[in-house]
């Protein structure tokens, strides 16, 4: 089983729509989860740290499931600009490095 | 734009060739990473270095060998790579703690002929 699973998509969604996605994680002593989103041929950036109670940033929510071992993200009225990779990230106890997901493609359609 | 610059952005090589990628980070982090990125795979951590030592190796071949003078600089010597070593490598760093975000390079494509 893989550490960390996305469903790989693509997500074609028209402007103004809302989507989520969902990740599942292996390993249940996993401290810190992260959504990053990676345009095309680009680096992965930071979109939002997710927290055991939830978090909102603008369009983008992100929740964390502990006892599923799921996080997932949902962003409203969806933006052409939102078009990308979606990666879920997580980082085990103690240990410095990020676990990623294969990521989630998301196409915004106009 | 970026705290985290690589160079060269791309590179071809042969098999035979020796070539080293640098990376470089001006956010003032103590800790800095090697990751590899293969199409359609997720990121594969290769190193990590804190405060200059390296604390994590994670299985990789010895034809990469890094390399950290100092906190603001990490590099990646190649030698003797395979095509299936084609890849983007991605440089990043974060302040030092287990719960800090990491701020990734623009990466380096390398293709190995």
């Amino acid at each position: 089983r893989k550490e960390v699973e996305q469903d790989p998509g693509p997500f074609n969604v028209p402007e103004g729509a809302t989507v989520a996605f969902n990740c599942t994680y292996s390993n249940s002593a996993s401290q810190s989860f992260f959504w990053y989103r990676q345009d095309c041929r680009k680096e992965p950036k930071l979109l939002m740290s997710v927290y055991s109670s939830g978090n909102e940033d603008g369009r983008f929510t992100a929740q964390l499931n502990r006892a599923s071992q799921y996080i997932s993200l949902l962003i409203r009225d969806s933006k052409l600009s939102d078009s990308a990779t979606y990666l879920c990230v997580v980082r085990g106890t103690g240990r410095r490095a990020l676990t990623f997901g294969s990521g989630t493609r998301l196409q915004v359609q106009p | 734009e970026t705290g985290v610059t690589q160079t060269p952005r791309h590179l071809v090589m042969g098999m035979t060739n020796k070539k080293s990628l640098k990376c470089e980070q001006h956010l003032g982090h103590n800790a800095m990473y090697w990751y590899k990125q293969s199409a359609k795979k997720p990121l594969e951590l290769m190193f990590v270095y804190s405060l200059e030592e390296r604390v994590e190796n994670n299985s990789v071949p010895s034809r990469f060998s890094p390399e950290c003078p100092n906190s603001s600089h990490l590099f990646l010597h190649l030698h003797t790579l395979q095509p299936e070593d084609s890849a983007l490598y991605l440089c990043a760093s974060s302040p030092q703690g287990s719960t800090d975000t990491q701020y990734f390079g623009p990466g380096t494509r390398l293709t190995v002929l």
